[in-house]
């Protein structure tokens, strides 16, 4: 099984400024099939990237991913006031257990 | 639109079952791998299982944390799917979310949840 780890656990900036997000994986991310989700309070997931670096439909170019192997990142590049939420990591192939990252809050 | 609508949530004691149902709509149903995601209050996400399509069999993974007591089930023909719990823990408590799942696996679509409490 894979385990994900997430850093920072939270993560304290302003809007405007750049955010960046990691995530570690246990062990090599089958054909870098890694997404990352936005999740704000009292409301459903919302996908953001997919296969580390594809944007989901909607998202805006703030927004974007990297990485290969056992490290990722998302970058947020300009924080809106909607950015502020927390975001999950999942791995989605390979393993059969699908597993998420604790998650980062990133807060203002 | 793709809407996923959770429902069959509510109180149950430890020992007992429910069934989560989960209607889907807006695509093609039967095309798609489904999962379940639940969410502990105040706690992350946790990926709970998938059902694949017929193509693939209509084959089932399980977290470890559920396998054995939980099973998910689909029926292409009502653009539905399942989700019975036996067996419930008070750790089981949680928001059950279902997803479909894109071409590669990731969980484009979520509904909107139901919650489920396991309490006596």
């Amino acid at each position: 099984e894979i385990v994900l780890t997430q850093s920072p656990g939270t993560l304290s900036l302003s809007p405007g400024e750049r955010a960046t997000l990691s995530c570690r994986a246990s062990q090599s991310v089958t054909s870098n099939f890694l997404a990352w989700y936005q999740q704000k309070p009292g409301q459903a997931p919302r996908l953001l990237i997919f296969d580390t670096s594809r944007r989901a439909t909607g998202i805006p170019d703030r927004f974007s991913g990297s990485g290969s192997g056992t490290d990722f990142t998302l970058t947020i590049s300009r924080l809106e006031p909607e950015d502020f939420a927390v975001y999950y990591c999942q791995h989605y192939r390979g393993s059969p257990i699908f597993s998420f990252g604790p998650g980062t809050k990133v807060e203002i | 639109e793709v809407q996923l609508v959770e429902s069959g949530g509510g109180l149950v004691q430890p020992g007992g079952s429910l069934r989560l149902s989960c209607a889907a709509s807006g695509f093609t149903f039967s095309d798609h791998y489904m999962d379940w995601v639940r969410q502990a209050p105040g706690k992350g996400l946790e990926w709970v299982g998938r059902i694949r399509n017929e193509a693939s069999s209509y084959s089932t993974e399980y977290a470890a944390s559920v396998k054995d007591r939980f099973t998910i089930s689909r029926d292409d023909s009502k653009n539905s799917m399942y989700l019975q719990m036996n067996s419930l823990k008070t750790e089981d408590t949680a928001v059950y979310f279902c997803g479909r799942a894109g071409w590669h696996g990731e969980v484009t679509n979520w509904g909107q949840g139901a919650l489920v409490t396991v309490s006596s």
